[in-house]
């Protein structure tokens, strides 16, 4: 199985940061990552696919890079609905993973 | 616009089956490209890719679970459906089915999910 790891697991940031987070695969995934937003309580909601595709309704503040195995989600001026966990997942194999998820909360 | 939501028991007891079923909208499972999966969540931790059907009823399964899980479709009905087999209080998680993104019969990402059915197995 490719194994997913995310940095950092969480972040303490404010409103208007800029946020980065990191994926890193174990071996080479192309571009068959994917990015993910989860509030608690709520499913996850996609936010990014093939690693820099910004999925449909997604604001513009989102937005993702990298291709074989790191890759990088940023989010710009971070506003107060973005506090939740992102998790990314590789689409490149089955059986499908997901990353440890990194948690964003407020400063 | 599509929607999914799973359905099922929320207590079983360990060693017993639990059968999960999705039921969605807005797509068919007979159309060509389409495709669900079932993902699921223990409680405070990462996410767990359980299985997928496609259109033509293939099927790939998480090599851990494949022993005891099934997925299945009912396309006159709209559904997949998840069973899962001698049941342990590990498998206690927040079961999600979710939409395949698919272009050009590849799989993006899972693009539209369930709100997600709560199962604890205890006795």
């Amino acid at each position: 199985d490719i194994q997913m790891t995310q940095s950092p697991s969480s972040v303490s940031a404010s409103v208007g940061d800029r946020v980065t987070i990191t994926c890193r695969a174990s071996q080479d995934i192309r571009s068959w990552l994917a990015w993910y937003q989860q509030k608690p309580g709520e499913a996850p909601k996609l936010l990014i696919y093939t690693a820099s595709s910004l999925q449909s309704g997604v604001p513009s503040r989102f937005s993702g890079s990298g291709s074989g195995t790191d890759f990088t989600l940023t989010i710009n001026s971070l506003q107060p609905e973005d506090f939740a966990t992102y998790y990314c997942q590789q689409a490149n194999t089955f059986p499908f993973t997901f990353g440890p998820g990194t948690k964003v909360d407020i400063k | 616009q599509i929607t999914l939501k799973e359905s099922g028991p929320t207590l079983v007891k360990p060693t017993q089956t639990l059968t999960l079923t999705c039921t969605f909208s807005g797509f068919s499972l007979s159309t060509t490209g389409v495709g669900v999966g079932w993902i699921r969540q223990p409680p405070g931790k990462a996410l767990e890719w359980l299985a997928f059907i496609y259109w033509d009823d293939d099927k790939r399964y998480s090599p851990s679970l494949k022993s005891r899980i099934t997925i299945s479709k009912d396309t006159s009905k709209n559904q997949v459906i998840l069973t899962m087999t001698n049941m342990d209080p590990v498998d206690t998680a927040t079961y999600y089915c979710a939409h395949g993104r698919i272009t050009r019969m590849i799989i993006e990402a899972f693009d539209i999910w369930g709100q997600g059915t709560m199962v604890t197995v205890s006795s």
